[in-house]
């Protein structure tokens, strides 16, 4: 079951940086932070994991707190078409099984 | 190289009528994972499959089953369908177990009526 908590909606100006947030208080030492997102009517697409050091790749950047109990996702620039669902997992690396939230809904607005 | 394709993409069905799903997974891949997304409770694991077996499988009844052949190739068949089964049928693929990156299709629209 889901373990993350984010909120429902943000919006984020075209150009500007999103930062979208995720709790996961209860999240164990072996269990990894994932992001994904599902733009309308699209199967969700991968952005970026970690387990306790900040990340970063060419969509986007993780931070993840000292305790582990939250982090933020981070799309520098974001465009219109970064406009989709935002989805927070916690998993253990070990199985496929990926358990989605209710996600943030995140509007780019030119 | 291809992605996950999901057939049919759309389907309507009755009450008391029974579905198989097909997916067949990007070349290589030997896991597949199924998911069902409603409105009410998002995004909600079904199973996954391993070379032919079951590896997993989330907190749906036994009218949900599903199996993988010896190609990756997969299945999903839902029996008695009920109104609440209408949903949107998503099918991710990866390489192995225990990978960073599923890869997902285009997913099945299923309308129980």
């Amino acid at each position: 079951d889901a373990k993350t908590t984010q909120p429902p909606s943000m919006d984020c100006a075209e150009g500007r940086a999103a930062n979208l947030p995720c709790n996961h208080s209860t999240i164990s030492g072996n269990e990894y932070v994932y992001w994904y997102r599902q733009i309308h009517s699209q199967g969700p697409q991968y952005i970026i994991h970690g387990l306790k050091n900040n990340e970063t790749n060419e969509m986007a950047s993780l931070i993840i707190t000292e305790d582990r109990k939250s982090s933020t996702l981070i799309l520098p620039h974001a465009t219109l078409r970064d406009t989709a669902v935002y989805y927070c997992i916690v998993r253990v690396a070990v199985g496929n099984q990926f358990y989605f939230g209710t996600g943030t809904s995140l509007t780019v607005i030119p | 190289k291809a992605g996950v394709t999901q057939t049919p993409r759309y389907l309507i069905k009755t009450r008391g009528q029974q579905v198989t799903l097909s997916c067949s997974p990007i070349s290589g891949h030997r896991s597949v994972s199924w998911y069902q997304q409603t409105p009410g409770q998002g995004l909600q694991f079904l199973f996954e499959y391993f070379s032919e077996t079951q590896r997993n499988k989330g907190n749906f009844p036994g009218r949900f089953s599903g199996r993988q052949f010896s190609n990756s190739r997969s299945e999903m068949n839902v029996s008695t369908l009920e109104l609440g089964d209408s949903a949107l049928y998503l099918c991710a693929s990866s390489p192995g177990l225990a990978y960073n990156e599923q890869f997902f299709g285009p997913g099945t629209r299923l309308t129980v009526l």
